[in-house]
């Protein structure tokens, strides 16, 4: 089946501690983005990237790194995981960047304890 | 500063009837602008895109406007069922410059029976 993973569904991790989500597609898109989900604030940019070995900040970038060594594989890490609500982290790809509809992960829930 | 809004109290209707959810935005120049459908805990998923130079899009028993006066999408499920309760999300890309598609925060319907 085609379509894009994200794993594990939930996660937790001690606060302080780095946490890498992951994410593959094999629907051979060329883009990938990751999202943040927060209650009332929609979903909001954190990385995307338009190719292999490149990609680019969005707007909550900070706290947050990426890479994209392969174009199936587009991980995220939470550097210095913070106590927060648990947020819900939602990876996606695309044809191309910005240029069609976005396939989207079931997501991951982290709670950081 | 930009805004997309989508109305943030839930609407509910009753099962048969047509539900309208809008899309408003500022200072923006979509484009296009896309409807997506999020049920709890799972990602949101693509259904219809509309261009800016298109006033209207079908698709089932779904139906979108596109108003670049008004700045504003209206969002049509007619005949609604339960089965359509869920959160809708719009999205827009803006045209030019930094092409990054953003989402509004949603609007969760309710339909009963």
């Amino acid at each position: 089946d085609g379509g894009i993973t994200q794993s594990p569904k939930y996660l937790f991790r001690k606060e302080g501690q780095n946490v890498t989500l992951s994410c593959e597609q094999n629907l051979n898109h060329d883009a990938m983005y990751w999202y943040r989900q927060d209650p009332g604030q929609g979903l909001r940019l954190i990385y995307y990237s338009q190719i292999v070995n490149d990609f680019q900040k969005g707007d909550i970038a900070e706290g947050y790194s990426v890479s994209r060594e392969k174009k199936e594989s587009f991980p995220l890490t939470v550097t210095s995981a913070q106590k927060n609500p648990p947020a819900f982290y939602l990876c996606a790809s695309s044809l191309g960047q910005g240029n069609t509809e976005a396939f989207f992960g079931q997501g991951t829930r982290l709670t950081v304890v | 500063s930009q805004k997309i809004e989508q109305n943030s109290e839930a609407l509910n209707i009753q099962e048969g009837k047509t539900a309208t959810l809008t899309c408003n935005y500022t200072n923006y120049s979509p484009a296009y602008l896309q409807w997506y459908r999020q049920d709890p805990g799972r990602g949101p998923v693509f259904l219809l895109l509309i261009r800016e130079n298109e006033k209207e899009k079908r698709k089932e028993r779904l139906k979108v406007t596109f108003d670049t006066t008004l700045k504003q999408s209206l969002f049509h499920i007619t005949a609604s069922q339960p089965a359509d309760s869920a959160t809708y999300l719009c999205a827009l890309l803006n045209s030019g410059g930094y092409q990054k598609v953003t989402f509004g925060t949603g609007t969760k319907l309710q339909v009963i029976p």
